[in-house]
């Protein structure tokens, strides 16, 4: 069984752009989440969608958006881009029920000049 | 406060010995409770989970979770190597089901 998909792996962007990260779950996992990891704030929640609905939300400004698509694979956006939005941005997928057992993708890195 | 405490370390233990890391949580309603293992430069993988008070043994792990005091732990019994890596606690919020991390313990095996 294939595991978690993030594209890209890396990704070089300056401030003020926007940047769409894409996940692909494991076959039949409905439920994606997406996180945030900086050697300083350690994992950070965004969100989780699950059926193409947003079940959680953290507490990022509103700059940061995502989707699920019918496939379960879901996009996460960053918009007007900040220095500080440089981060390795992880994906996980569930099978849904208590997002128990997340399975991490490797991961994008994004650095913001 | 923190939802999710750790230590940040780094905790150096050798090899053969045991490892015990620890994490206090802040939402009293939270049942499900995990710890997360990320080697450098990948990404976390699930290791243990527990979900009621006492000890649960998988190997040479073993989880302990006290839901009075707030507290869950995890004994790595005979430490390689192999187990030097970033352990993470994860909690799930009673309110919305939320999956949230702490910090993370740096651990170092020393041969």
């Amino acid at each position: 069984k294939a595991g978690v998909t993030q594209t890209p792996r890396y990704l070089i962007k300056t401030r003020g752009q926007q940047v769409t990260l894409s996940c692909s779950p494991i076959s039949g996992h409905r439920s994606v989440s997406w996180y945030q990891q900086t050697p300083g704030q350690g994992l950070q929640f965004l969100f989780e969608y699950f059926s193409e609905t947003q079940r959680n939300k953290g507490n990022f400004p509103g700059r940061f958006s995502g989707r699920q698509f019918s496939n379960s694979r879901s996009e996460m956006n960053v918009s007007t881009l900040e220095l500080g939005d440089s981060a390795l941005y992880l994906c996980a997928s569930s099978s849904g029920r208590n997002n128990e057992k997340l399975f991490f993708g490797s991961g994008t890195q994004l650095s913001v000049l | 406060q923190k939802e999710v405490e750790q230590n940040s370390g780094p905790l150096s233990v050798p090899e053969g010995a045991i490892a015990s890391l620890n994490c206090t949580y802040s939402d009293r309603g939270s049942q499900s409770f995990f710890w997360y293992r990320q080697y450098s430069g990948k990404s976390p993988e699930l290791i243990m989970s527990i979900y009621s008070n006492g000890d649960k043994e998988d190997g040479r792990f073993t989880a302990q979770l006290n839901k009075a005091s707030q507290y869950v732990s995890l004994l790595i019994r005979d430490s390689q190597p192999s187990d030097s890596a970033t352990y993470l606690c994860a909690v799930i919020r009673s309110q919305g089901g939320k999956l949230i991390f702490g910090q993370g313990t740096e651990l170092s095996v020393k041969p």
